[in-house]
């Protein structure tokens, strides 16, 4: 079992609706929980964090953790076609040197 | 803003050569690693330092070997490049909040293809 898991895609959303983005991970500890978009050609940039159960909300964007399922998503409101990219889920241990990637997620918003 | 910056964006070698990729991050960011990413696997951890002259194997390090002299400044070395070294390699640094939560900060990546 990979330790992050994402469906590859690609997901293909109409412009303005609801993106849904979701990623497991395997080791019970892990403590911190990433999305990063990457654009093709481009590299990883950090777009949200969330460390405790629930939702947190930034802009269109809102991250979801449930750490008894093991399970992290990521919604994008009002999809732009700005926001086609491949979506990257990341997990790290408090405190730890590793981050660990899943291997992301394409994201098509048809205009 | 945080800039990590890596030398070439494109590099074409020969098997067997002597390849090194450079990295500098100009935030005095402790952490730096290197990955590399391939189609359908992801960002793998190649290595990555904690600090100065340290240094601690990823997940991947076979092939490779890196050198850290300097704080802003992590280079790859991959001793005798193969084929299955063609990929594209980003380099990272990174800071711990105030949560102790890691973020990561990438450079805009080499594409390295050994012919």
């Amino acid at each position: 079992q990979k330790e992050v898991e994402q469906n590859s895609g690609p997901l293909s959303v109409p412009e303005g609706a609801i993106a849904s983005l979701n990623c497991t991970y395997s080791d019970r500890v892990s403590q911190s929980f990433f999305w990063y978009r990457q654009y093709s050609g481009k590299s990883p940039e950090l777009i949200m964090s969330i460390y405790s159960n629930g939702d947190k909300e930034d802009g269109r964007f809102t991250a979801q953790l449930n750490k008894a399922s093991q399970y992290v998503s990521l919604l994008i409101r009002d999809s732009q076609p700005s926001d086609s990219a491949t979506y990257l889920c990341a997990v790290n241990m408090n405190g730890g040197f590793k981050t660990i990637f899943g291997a992301g997620t394409r994201l098509f918003v048809k205009a | 803003d945080v800039k990590v910056t890596q030398s070439s964006r494109y590099l074409v070698k020969r098997t067997g050569e002597k390849v090194f990729l450079e990295c500098v991050q100009d935030m005095d960011h402790e952490n730096m690693f290197w990955y590399r990413q391939d189609p359908g696997l992801g960002l793998r951890l190649i290595y990555f330092s904690y600090d100065v002259k340290m240094k601690e194997k990823g997940d991947i390090p076979e092939g490779y070997s890196v050198s850290r002299e300097k704080k802003e400044r992590f280079s790859l070395i991959l001793e005798s490049a193969s084929t299955n070294q063609t990929s594209m390699y980003l380099c990272a640094s990174s800071f711990w909040d105030e949560g102790a939560n890691e973020k990561l900060f990438f450079g805009s990546g080499t594409q390295l293809s050994v012919l």
